[in-house]
């Protein structure tokens, strides 16, 4: 069965900081990966896909995230965070074949301070 | 486009009562997801259907949770009876595709949070 894992449960930072989120997810075929993120009072919003090619995704607001597959691993990443990325940060994994199930990891919650 | 629609926002009821909750999906969508998120751990899928069949449901407690999907576009989700533990968000979400034949990604609606006391 598909299983996510996520590392950190609360992280917190300063602003400008470096911020690396670590996924790992247990599927023994093909996979598509995403990260999530939900802002607070707001509803889950995608924030990267990978479904194949380039392991480097590039989302929006600066984010980025490498697929090892050797490592099965998704790590999130971004060089200087802001304030605003404040939130709550989901990894899930979904099959690439058959009727994919998407599962979710646990959650980082990220607090950024001034 | 319009997003994924859910209602109620809050919903309030004592244990054994009854309740349901409504999903309108993106138009067009054939894969529908209910997730329950309770605070602190991430969604866990409840159901999933590929237009208004049930795909998996390997996680949803039949004795007291059910869901349907009748013409393949909205969907209800209730729970009766309700028991505290049941109190969480559920979370709607829909995807172009979920059959694998295409890769799409999955947009979720606000989420309809119930406290059951």
């Amino acid at each position: 069965a598909q299983s996510v894992s996520q590392h950190n449960h609360h992280v917190i930072l300063s602003e400008a900081a470096s911020l690396e989120l670590g996924c790992n997810y247990s599927y023994g075929g093909t996979v598509n990966l995403f990260w999530y993120v939900q802002y607070p009072g707001q509803h889950l919003q995608l924030l990267l896909k990978y479904f194949s090619g380039d392991p480097l995704v590039k989302g929006i607001k600066g984010f980025e995230a490498e697929f090892i597959k050797s490592k099965f691993s998704f790590n999130l990443r971004k060089p200087s965070v802001q304030w605003s990325d404040t939130a709550e940060y989901f990894c899930a994994v979904s099959s690439s074949g058959g009727y994919n199930k998407l599962i979710f990891g646990a959650g980082t919650r990220l607090a950024v301070h001034p | 486009e319009a997003g994924v629609a859910q209602s109620p926002r809050y919903k309030i009821i004592e244990k054994r009562q009854s309740v349901a909750f409504w999903c309108n999906p993106i138009s067009g969508h054939a894969t529908l997801y209910w997730y329950q998120q309770i605070l602190g751990q991430g969604p866990k899928l409840l159901i999933q259907f590929q237009n208004n069949g049930v795909v998996d449901d390997s996680q949803l407690p039949k004795d007291r949770f059910s869901a349907e999907r009748l013409k393949g576009v909205d969907s209800t989700l209730k729970i009766q009876p309700a028991k505290l533990e049941d109190s969480a968000v559920y979370l709607c979400a829909s995807s172009l595709d979920g059959t694998g034949r295409m890769n799409t990604e999955a947009f979720f609606g606000q989420g309809t949070r119930l406290t059951v006391v």
